[in-house]
């Protein structure tokens, strides 16, 4: 089935050290994002990126790195200079489509948990 | 208008109720709109989309409306049910350049039986 994977669903981390969460879409689709959601908020973009080996920074981008060598591929780094990393962690893609009729909605995984002990 | 991190309004309502969650956007040049349900623990799920050249579309008892004049989109849900108890998004797509999906910062709704 085509769609959007994310591993693991629950991360634990001590401080002082990186992890990185995977995402993996089969959906052929060139925009992948990265969100972050803390309990009863909404969603802050970390990063996105609109094709292979391209990646912008969002709205609150500080403590996170990226990467996008392959299309399907988006995995999230969370450094040890995010001074507060346990949230929910969701990534999404979409396409890119210029032409007006062209839908771009997002879909989602179904998130990875972070927490640091 | 785009998420920053601010605690969840919530909407309750009775079981059989309509149900209508609003959204404002910031972006005149927004094109594209999407509401999105999301469960506790799990991602968001697709629930209905519009484009800003029309100003209403309906779907399976969810009706989206757009004011592009005030900028303003809302999701109404007939005969509300307990399982529609989550936390609703929306979210604007502009086309301006690349298409950065922004969220507003979403809504939860609680139905009571």
């Amino acid at each position: 089935d085509g769609g959007i994977t994310q591993s693991p669903k629950y991360l634990f981390r001590k401080e002082g050290q990186n992890v990185t969460l995977s995402c993996e879409q089969n959906l052929n689709h060139d925009a992948m994002y990265w969100y972050r959601q803390d309990p009863g908020q909404g969603l802050r973009l970390i990063y996105y990126s609109q094709i292979v080996n391209d990646f912008q920074k969002g709205d609150i981008a500080e403590g996170y790195s990226v990467s996008r060598e392959k299309k399907e591929s988006f995995p999230l780094t969370v450094t040890s200079a995010q001074k507060n990393p346990t949230a929910f962690y969701l990534c999404a893609s979409s396409t890119t489509g210029s032409a007006f009729h062209m839908n771009t909605e997002a879909f989602f995984g179904q998130g990875t948990r972070l927490t640091v002990v | 208008g785009e998420s920053v991190g601010l605690h969840l309004p919530t909407l309750s309502v009775q079981e059989g109720d309509n149900s209508i969650i609003n959204c404002a956007y910031s972006n005149s040049a927004s094109d594209y709109f999407i509401w999105y349900k999301q469960e506790s623990g799990k991602g968001p799920q697709f629930i209905i989309d519009i484009r800003s050249n029309m100003d209403k579309r309906q779907g399976q008892r969810v009706t989206v409306l757009l004011n592009k004049t005030v900028k303003h989109l809302s999701l109404q849900i007939a005969a509300t049910q307990p399982g529609d108890s989550a936390v609703y998004f929306c979210a604007e797509n502009s086309n301006t350049g690349f298409q950065k999906l922004v969220f507003g910062t979403g809504t939860r709704l609680l139905v009571s039986p």
